[in-house]
């Protein structure tokens, strides 16, 4: 089955400890994205790579850093600097030649 | 700050009538995405609408667009338990065409009740 897997579901950290969250997708997807969403809100976007080994900052990037070293996975690294990481994380891939995003399951990040 | 803002932020209806909700934005577009979002789930693409487009259908769902009004509706006729979840409306950051992410709207939370 194609698609993106993102792990773990539920991650809980404590405040000052870095954490990455996975995201892999096996559809040949060249863009990959992260989006940060709050209850009640809409997505906000962290980063966003669209090839491999290069990466653009979202709107909400502070805090927060990536890597896209292989063309199926781009992982993101919630660091000690990230003021309110609490909040559910989702990622997503775009085929070049569509508007369509394909979201992940998404991880829900708690850091007490 | 957010370029769509859906309307209502929260709509329940009787299974089997239609559901409408409003997605407003702020700049020009070159096309306007439609997203379902089951609780505590990822985002599940519904239906895209160009801004050349005023009018679009796909099963049970109808999206029209007034780039005038900078304005779009997606309804949803003879509504099924299984369609309550949140809808977000979702447009390009930058007209470049789509690689730079999406910006969405804050949602409309639909229930469907029995």
């Amino acid at each position: 089955d194609g698609g993106i897997t993102q792990s773990p579901k539920y991650l809980f950290r404590k405040e000052g400890q870095n954490v990455t969250l996975s995201c892999e997708q096996n559809l040949n997807h060249d863009a990959m994205y992260w989006y940060r969403q709050d209850p009640g809100q809409g997505l906000r976007l962290i980063y966003y790579s669209q090839i491999v080994n290069d990466f653009q900052k979202g709107d909400i990037a502070e805090g927060y850093s990536v890597s896209r070293e292989k063309k199926e996975s781009f992982p993101l690294t919630v660091t000690s600097a990230q003021k309110n990481p609490t909040a559910f994380y989702l990622c997503a891939s775009r085929k070049d030649t569509s508007y369509e995003q394909y979201f992940g399951p998404g991880t829900r990040l708690t850091v007490t | 700050s957010q370029q769509g803002e859906e309307d209502p932020q929260a709509l329940s209806i009787q299974e089997g009538e239609n559901a409408t909700m409003n997605c407003s934005y702020k700049t020009s577009i070159n096309n306007l995405q439609w997203y379902r979002q089951n609780s505590g789930r990822g985002l599940v693409h519904l239906i895209l609408i160009r801004s050349n487009e005023r009018e679009k259908h796909s099963g049970r769902l109808r999206v029209t667009l007034d780039t005038s009004k900078k304005s779009s509706s997606l309804l949803i006729t003879a509504s099924r338990a299984a369609d309550t979840a949140s809808y977000f409306c979702a447009t390009d950051r930058y007209s470049g065409g789509g690689a730079d992410g999406l910006t969405f709207g804050k949602g409309t939370h639909l229930i469907i009740q029995p």
